[in-house]
């Protein structure tokens, strides 16, 4: 079946920094590219949806600045957390669409800002 | 705007009984799925239910839609404990998901 690596699986780092987030189809060509934010207890919440080639659309609330997203490729789509702070601290998802694998989820990655 | 409701939001039984998530939605939609998460982990994509009284099973679960109540439900029977999980519920809208709350469910022997 389809599978999106995502990595790393888990990262701790310094405030003020910035880490970066891949996910990358491994046997499909994603049309688009979600990226998730989930909160303790919660549900998903969507930050960001990106078409190959093309910018980001990044829901409302969400600062473009901050959560940088590039999808270079089909196969090939980073978050980077700029700047990161400790209300930044979340696990965070990728999912990747085609028309024919439907959606397919990355195996998320636990940020902790300390 | 489209709005998923799931419920129940938390529900504790007991192996061997059998129950039912509702995952109601507020708009037409022409694809709900189910999905499972286990703590600290991603998704488990479940099901997918396409059309009109499409029902799908896989073990002690089974998934049905109802496209014109806007209603799809997941139903377990004969619970086990392995079953313990969050399960999420998503209707797509214009090749985007929508999600429901989630239902944690726990299983106790």
């Amino acid at each position: 079946g389809a599978v999106v690596s995502q990595h790393p699986s888990w990262v701790i780092c310094k405030s003020g920094t910035s880490v970066k987030i891949e996910c990358r189809s491994l046997d499909f060509q994603a049309t688009t590219m979600f990226w998730y934010r989930q909160f303790p207890k919660q549900s998903l919440m969507l930050m960001a949806t990106s078409n190959e080639g093309s910018k980001a659309t990044y829901e409302q609330g969400v600062e473009k600045d901050k959560f940088l997203i590039n999808h270079a490729s089909l196969t090939l789509s980073t978050l980077t957390v700029t700047s990161a702070h400790p209300e930044d601290s979340s696990f965070y998802i990728c999912s990747a669409y085609s028309g024919v694998m439907d959606y397919t989820f990355g195996s998320g990655t636990r940020l902790t800002v300390v | 705007e489209l709005k998923v409701e799931q419920n129940p939001l938390f529900l504790s039984m007991q192996e061997g009984k059998n129950y039912t998530i509702y995952c109601n939605y507020s708009t037409t939609s022409d694809r709900l799925y189910w999905y499972r998460q286990d703590p600290g982990k991603s998704l488990e994509s479940l099901f997918v239910l396409l059309s009109n009284g499409a029902v799908k099973q896989e073990g002690r679960l089974m998934a049905s839609l109802d496209t014109k109540a806007r209603l799809s439900t997941l139903h377990i029977t004969a619970a086990v404990h392995d079953l313990s999980a969050t399960y999420f519920c998503a209707v797509d809208s214009n090749y985007q998901l929508i999600w429901g709350a989630g239902t944690k469910l726990i299983i106790k022997p």
